[in-house]
This record gives structure tokens, sequence and C-alpha cells, in this order.
């Protein structure tokens, strides 16, 4: 069980262009999602964080006009990257958590390149 | 401002070696504590957590980790590790009532047959 996906997972895009990515606790209700990116060769840098029915909390430096993050229902989490720009380029990752649970269930990840 | 350091970048070992990696955190309050692996190719999975209690918690495929709270730290251990542990390892401190995660930089180990 706590199985969490992510789609698409890699992803080529135009400068200036949007992207939407979709994250999806399979099996389990998770009342809180966060997004992560990674660069190449570092660690995890928490984005932000989405409880489902209301607004994402973003992390200092994380533009919210940017990153759109959306927690819809409680299994679907989605983040759209907006007017994406090669600097955008990197690997986000999704993680899912129960109400009331400390642990985290992280996805596989998407690769972004934007061109 | 809260930080997680982990002290060795890369490490390099012979099969049955034993590995020790060292994690330490920096935040005055409360912490859950976690170690994460990442095989190649493959997301994060947890290894271990301490929330509270017994300051030796072990894990998954022999993994085990001491939480020090006098020293901050949250080290990883394994007696003799196998060539299917060459992954990355992640330390993460977990804080708040959500429990954000901040991560340290990784580990990257390598075991050679």
């Amino acid at each position: 069980g706590a199985v969490v996906s992510q789609h698409p997972s890699w992803v080529i895009c135009k400068s200036g262009t949007s992207v939407k990515i979709e994250c999806r606790s399979l099996d389990f209700q998770a009342t809180t999602m966060f997004w992560y990116r990674q660069f190449p060769k570092q660690s995890l840098m928490l984005m932000a964080t989405s409880n489902e029915g209301s607004k994402a909390t973003y992390e200092q430096g994380v533009e919210k006009d940017k990153f759109l993050i959306n927690h819809a229902s409680l299994t679907l989490s989605t983040l759209t990257v907006t007017s994406a720009h090669p600097e955008d380029s990197s690997f986000y990752i999704c993680s899912a958590q129960r109400r009331d649970s400390y642990e985290q269930y992280f996805g596989p990840g998407t690769r972004l390149t934007v061109t | 401002a809260q930080s997680v350091s982990q002290h060795n970048h890369h490490v390099i070992l012979s099969e049955a070696a034993s590995l020790e990696l060292g994690c330490n955190y920096s935040y005055g309050g409360t912490v859950n504590l976690f170690w994460y692996v990442q095989y190649p190719g493959q997301h994060l999975q947890l290894l271990l957590k301490y929330f509270s209690g017994d300051p030796l918690v072990k894990g998954i495929k022999g993994f085990e980790a001491e939480f020090i709270k006098s020293k901050f730290s949250f080290n990883l251990r394994k007696p003799s590790v196998q060539w299917s542990d060459t992954a990355e390892y992640f330390c993460a401190v977990g804080t708040g009532g959500y429990n954000k995660l901040i991560f340290g930089a990784g580990t990257r180990l390598a075991v050679h047959p």
C-alpha cells in the first residue's frame, strides 16, 4: 500500500508554455501533499505544502504565481509551471501524507525540460 | 535557519564492510527524523524513522539509526553492506504540524562486490 504516482514521468516543453504535473495517491487518502524540486546531484528542496481544499503554502523564494498548486481532492494534487523558462528545468517530486501521520510517501518524480 | 548536514557525500565500500553515515541537524524544537534511500532510477523509499521513544531504531534491510539528542545527530548504520545497498541515502528532519521535511544533501554509497 501507500503508492504515489506522478504523470507525466518526463515532459519537454518550449519556453513560455505551461506544463501541468499530476500527483496521485493510489490507495490512500492524502490530506497533505508536498512538492519538491531536485536539481542534478543535489538534495530535494521543498517548494510548497498543499492541503486538500485549501490554498497551498509556499516556501520562501518560491513564486506562487509561477508554480500553481491545486489539491482539489484527497487523492490528487497538481503542479502547473506557468510560462516555463529553461531555468525551470528540473526534477519535480511530490509526496503524500495521510491525516494524523508523519510519514510521507514519494512519487517517482517528473523530469521537466524547457527548451 | 533549520538545516541538515550529511558529512559524507560519497562513500565507497566493499561488500561485508560496515557502514555508518553521519547526519546532524540544527533545530531547537521537537523533530521527527527520517532516513530515505533512493536506488538508481527509483523513487525515494523510507528506510526508518524516529518520532519518540527508544533512540535506537531499526529499519528495513538491516539498517538502524541512533538518535543522540545532545549531539543533534541521527546516524545511519549497517553492520555488513551488500552490493544491492548501492544507492543514495538522504537524512531528513520533519518539523511543524505538517511535518515539513528538510533534507540533507545526500550520500552516494557505492558497494563493490
